[in-house]
């Protein structure tokens, strides 16, 4: 039974790039959570969707910054226009429910050079 | 503002010697007080979920405990293999916001032979 699984697990992007990241949940999970880890700092949630819904977006800056959780395949935290302060650690966590424990992934780091 | 605070940043133990880490916490409405390890470029691993005040869950070396204002995670004669990063973590407000979580910024433990 795989994990949550990130992809890729590395990320480099020139500033004023793209960056799309992606995250596939653990089997028969339907709530889907990104963080994000800056250095020196803790984990800060951003966005919480279920499938095809936007549930709770209050953590994400309001520009550049979208999430989506599509009926079909995975879910997919895009970044436009990257910039240098955008670089850290983007993590995807799984649940099955509203209550009892994520499971996290492996996490995407994201570079902007 | 909902607040999850840890202490010490960072732990040195010799092998064996045994202590304890804090997750103070302040929120509206807890439903669950979670505990995660995280090893470097790894995401974190779930260890514990505790949900009323006066609970206890063990786990080999680790044992964690939850009162209305605060959790401790103790370490009983911890391995070098022990070393990494505990994360403290809560889940607050209605159920509608799913398993969104509030972390701190981590206790780093460093057990050497």
């Amino acid at each position: 039974n795989a994990g949550v699984m990130q992809n890729p697990r590395h990320l480099v992007r020139r500033r004023g790039q793209e960056a799309r990241l992606r995250c596939s949940p653990m089997k028969g999970h339907s709530h889907v959570y990104w963080y994000r880890q800056l250095p020196e700092e803790g984990l800060k949630f951003m966005v919480y969707l279920q499938k095809e819904n936007i549930i709770d977006e209050s953590g994400m800056p309001k520009e550049r910054f979208s999430a989506e959780f599509p009926k079909e395949g995975p879910s997919i935290l895009r970044i436009q226009q990257v910039v240098r302060g955008d670089s850290a650690a983007y993590f995807c966590a799984s649940s099955l429910g509203t209550t009892g424990r994520a499971f996290f992934g492996q996490g995407t780091r994201l570079t902007v050079v | 503002e909902d607040q999850v605070t840890q202490s010490p940043e960072a732990l040195r133990l010799q092998e064996g010697e045994s202590s304890s880490l804090n997750c103070s916490y302040t929120v509206s409405g807890l439903r669950g007080l979670f505990w995660y390890r995280q090893d470097p470029g790894k995401g974190p691993e779930f260890l514990f979920t505790l949900y009323s005040a006066g609970e206890e869950k063990e786990k080999e070396r680790l044992k964690a405990t939850l009162t209305k204002k605060e959790s401790f995670l103790h370490i009983t004669a911890p391995k070098p293999e022990d070393s990494a990063t505990y994360l403290c973590a809560v889940q607050a407000g209605p159920n509608q916001a799913g398993t969104a979580l509030i972390f701190g910024k981590g206790t780093t433990l460093s057990v050497s032979s």
